[in-house]
């Protein structure tokens, strides 16, 4: 099993939709949890940070952390077509910055 | 942040040869990381690049495949040698550490390999 679970896609809608990436965990030892965007030949860029459980909220993107069922998720808003990348979710223990990576999810947000 | 480059953005490679990927920081970073990215799969953490000591090696990636150097705090290669088409990936290296927070890493483009 792997230690961070992510649905590949891709996933498609319309402009303007509400979108939701999600992604499970096994290793109770993780305490912080990431999105990283990642645009077609590109690296990936840091998005979304947030530490053990929670909501974090950054203009329309919203992370949310449920430690209790390991479940991490993230929430587009007004999803655009700039929106249109693939979404990596990523976590590490308290203790360290070895980021542990799902395998991402490919977003095209269509006109 | 950071700004990181990465030589060469893509090779095409013949097997059994090696290529060298440089990677170059805009400032002095404590934490320098390689990945692999291969399609379809996450990325995969290939080793930490140490400056002035060797190395640290993930589980599956050896010294002698893979061998790294950091001369300084700005700067850092990996090479992949005797190559074969497995090796066909995506190679990123990262940087963490600059604001100390956990986990916050920032990716250089990333250089595209091909074995044939």
């Amino acid at each position: 099993q792997k230690e961070v679970e992510q649905d590949p896609g891709p996933l498609s809608v319309p402009e303007g939709a509400i979108v939701s990436l999600n992604c499970t965990y096994s290793n109770s030892a993780f305490q912080y949890f990431m999105w990283y965007r990642q645009y077609s030949r590109k690296g990936p860029e840091l998005l979304m940070y947030t530490y053990s459980s929670g909501n974090k909220e950054d203009g329309r993107f919203t992370a949310q952390v449920d430690k209790s069922s390991k479940y991490i998720s993230l929430f587009i808003r007004d999803s655009q077509p700039s929106d249109s990348a693939t979404y990596l979710c990523a976590s590490t223990p308290g203790g360290g910055n070895k980021l542990t990576f799902g395998t991402g999810t490919q977003l095209k947000v269509e006109l | 942040s950071a700004v990181i480059s990465q030589k060469p953005s893509r090779d095409i490679c013949q097997r059994g040869t090696s290529l060298t990927i440089q990677c170059q920081v805009d400032s002095q970073v404590t934490m320098m990381f390689w990945y692999r990215q291969q399609p379809g799969q996450s990325l995969t953490l290939i080793a930490t690049a140490n400056q002035g000591s060797e190395a640290t090696y993930e589980s599956g990636f050896v010294i002698d495949k893979f061998p790294i150097s950091r001369p300084n705090l700005t700067f850092s290669t990996l090479t992949v040698s005797n190559m074969s088409p497995e090796d066909s990936s995506i190679y990123l290296c990262s940087v963490g550490g600059l604001a100390g927070v956990k986990g916050e890493q920032y990716f250089g483009p990333g250089t595209r390999l091909t074995v044939t």
